[in-house]
C-alpha cells in the first residue's frame, strides 16, 4: 500500500536549470496538492488540483508551473531553477473532505 | 484567505509531563487536520477532527468549530513525540485548499 510517491528524493540543480518533480497517489482521491517548506517554517500550498484537469494556484506559485496527468499524477516543473526556490516540497493527496496524506518529500537545492 | 495561528510556537517538556497545544482559524471550516513532522522531516497523520473530540492512545484532540479553534492534548509525553505539530484547515465552502499553520515546535527531554 504505497499511498503517495515522491521522486526524486533529493535533487541539486544550478540556476537556470529545469526539471519536474513527480508525485502519483494509489489511494483514489480526488484533490492534490504541492508545498513547500523552508527551513524553520510550516508548509506554504504552490499548486493545488481538485479534480483530473483542473488545477488552481496557491499561496506561493511564482516561478512553478503543474500538470495534473490523471487522477493519479499531479507533477511540479520548475522551467529556470532559482536559489530562493531550495526547499523541500511536499506532495499530498485527499478528497477535500477527510483526510489528507502526504508523500516522504523532496529536497531540492539550486546553486 | 483564511488564517490560522498556533501557539504557543516552541514548547520544551520533560518526559512524563502533559501538554496542550492549541490552534485558531479566523473562518469556518469544513476539514481540519493534525499532523506530526517527525525530526526526519516525514509528516504523519493525527487526526481528521472537524468538529468534536477523538482520542488515540496519549493524544487526544477536540474542535470547537463554532469558536474556531481546535486543542491538541498530549498526555505523559515521551522524548519520540519530539518534533513539530501543525494544524490545517480547509474552508467551508470547499476552496479545496488546505492551509497550514506556522506549528508548534516539541522537544521532550529524558
Amino acid at each position: 500500500n504505497a499511498g503517495v510517491t515522491q521522486t526524486p528524493k533529493f535533487q541539486v540543480l544550478k540556476t537556470g536549470q529545469s526539471m519536474t518533480l513527480q508525485c502519483a497517489q494509489d489511494m483514489n482521491h480526488n484533490s492534490m496538492y504541492w508545498y513547500r517548506q523552508d527551513p524553520g517554517m510550516g508548509l506554504r500550498l504552490i499548486y493545488y488540483s481538485a479534480s483530473e484537469g483542473t488545477t488552481d494556484k496557491g499561496e506561493v506559485p511564482n516561478g512553478y508551473n503543474v500538470s495534473r496527468l490523471n487522477k493519479r499524477e499531479f507533477s511540479l516543473r520548475l522551467e529556470s531553477a532559482a536559489p530562493s526556490q531550495t526547499s523541500v516540497y511536499f506532495c499530498a493527496s485527499g478528497t477535500g473532505y477527510t483526510e489528507a496524506f502526504f508523500g516522504q518529500g523532496t529536497r531540492l537545492t539550486v546553486v | 484567505g483564511i488564517q490560522v495561528e498556533q501557539s504557543p510556537p516552541d514548547l520544551i517538556l520533560q518526559e512524563g509531563a502533559n501538554s496542550t497545544l492549541r490552534c485558531n482559524f479566523s473562518d469556518s471550516v469544513n476539514n481540519l487536520q493534525w499532523f506530526h513532522q517527525n525530526p526526519w522531516g516525514q509528516l504523519i497523520n493525527l487526526f481528521y477532527i472537524p468538529s468534536g473530540t477523538k482520542q488515540n492512545g496519549r493524544l487526544s484532540a477536540t474542535t470547537v468549530a463554532t469558536e474556531r479553534y481546535s486543542l491538541l492534548y498530549i498526555s505523559s509525553s515521551q522524548t519520540t513525540d519530539s518534533g513539530v505539530y501543525f494544524c490545517a484547515v480547509e474552508r467551508s465552502y470547499n476552496t479545496d485548499k488546505l492551509i497550514f499553520g506556522t506549528g508548534t515546535r516539541l522537544q521532550v527531554f529524558p
